[in-house]
């Protein structure tokens, strides 16, 4: 398998609900992303984690929890969620370290909170 | 603030040539990426620029003025499946991705 796969592709959860969204690239990327994309919004960054740690969380409510446990594996744990919540979130990777690298994006999860 | 500006929507005519822009104010500046998106999938790259001019891959070309914190992405002989979101984004000085909210681009035949 190659490139950014993310599972599930659509997930439905009620306000109570824990659920965990998943992210795996066999690139040899050394630095994973997560982000939000909201209707007609600019892509909204989430976290980053570069050689497994994290550099950034701009900001990001305590509801959404990321992990990763490896540099080719990322998980976004959710739990109690709002309404507006609900939004394409997209997993990318790419190489840190020199020149700019593209960002290679995985298909996205679809979540829609109830 | 950091801010990156393109248009909304656009439509043009199989066969056509489009040009889409983008604006951007932000503290600093490595580079600016073009992204296409198909709805439903995820974005793919299209082109980097980090020096002033026009790069040109194929039937798609983008264009960079630093000074002016300006660029477009041309496509040239419109095709259908040319039908997406292109997205704008600028790597600041501390190499994060400010991205714009994407212009839907419609063709017709």
């Amino acid at each position: 398998e190659t490139g950014v796969t993310q599972t599930p592709r659509h997930l439905v959860m009620g306000m109570t609900n824990k659920k965990s969204l998943k992210c795996e690239q066999h690139l040899g990327h050394n630095a994973m992303y997560w982000y939000k994309q909201s209707a007609k919004k600019p892509l909204e960054l989430m976290f980053v984690y570069n050689f497994k740690e994290q550099t950034e969380n701009n900001s990001v409510p305590s509801r959404f929890s990321p992990e990763c446990p490896n540099s080719s594996h990322l998980f976004l744990h959710l739990h109690t969620l709002q309404p507006e919540d609900s939004a394409l979130y997209l997993c990318a990777s790419n190489l840190q370290g020199g020149e700019p690298h593209e960002q290679y994006f995985g298909p996205g999860t679809r979540l829609t909170v109830t | 603030g950091q801010n990156i500006d393109q248009p909304t929507e656009m439509t043009a005519t199989e066969g056509a040539i489009v040009q889409i822009n983008c604006t951007y104010q932000t503290s600093g500046f490595n580079g600016l990426f073009w992204y296409q998106q198909h709805a439903g999938e995820a974005p793919t790259f299209l082109s980097y620029n980090v020096l002033d001019g026009l790069e040109e891959k194929g039937r798609f070309s983008s264009f960079l003025s630093r000074s002016k914190g300006y660029s477009y992405l041309l496509l040239k002989e419109l095709q259908m499946k040319d039908s997406a979101s292109y997205l704008c984004a600028v790597m600041d000085s501390n190499y994060q991705l400010i991205w714009g909210a994407g212009t839907k681009l419609i063709i017709k035949p």
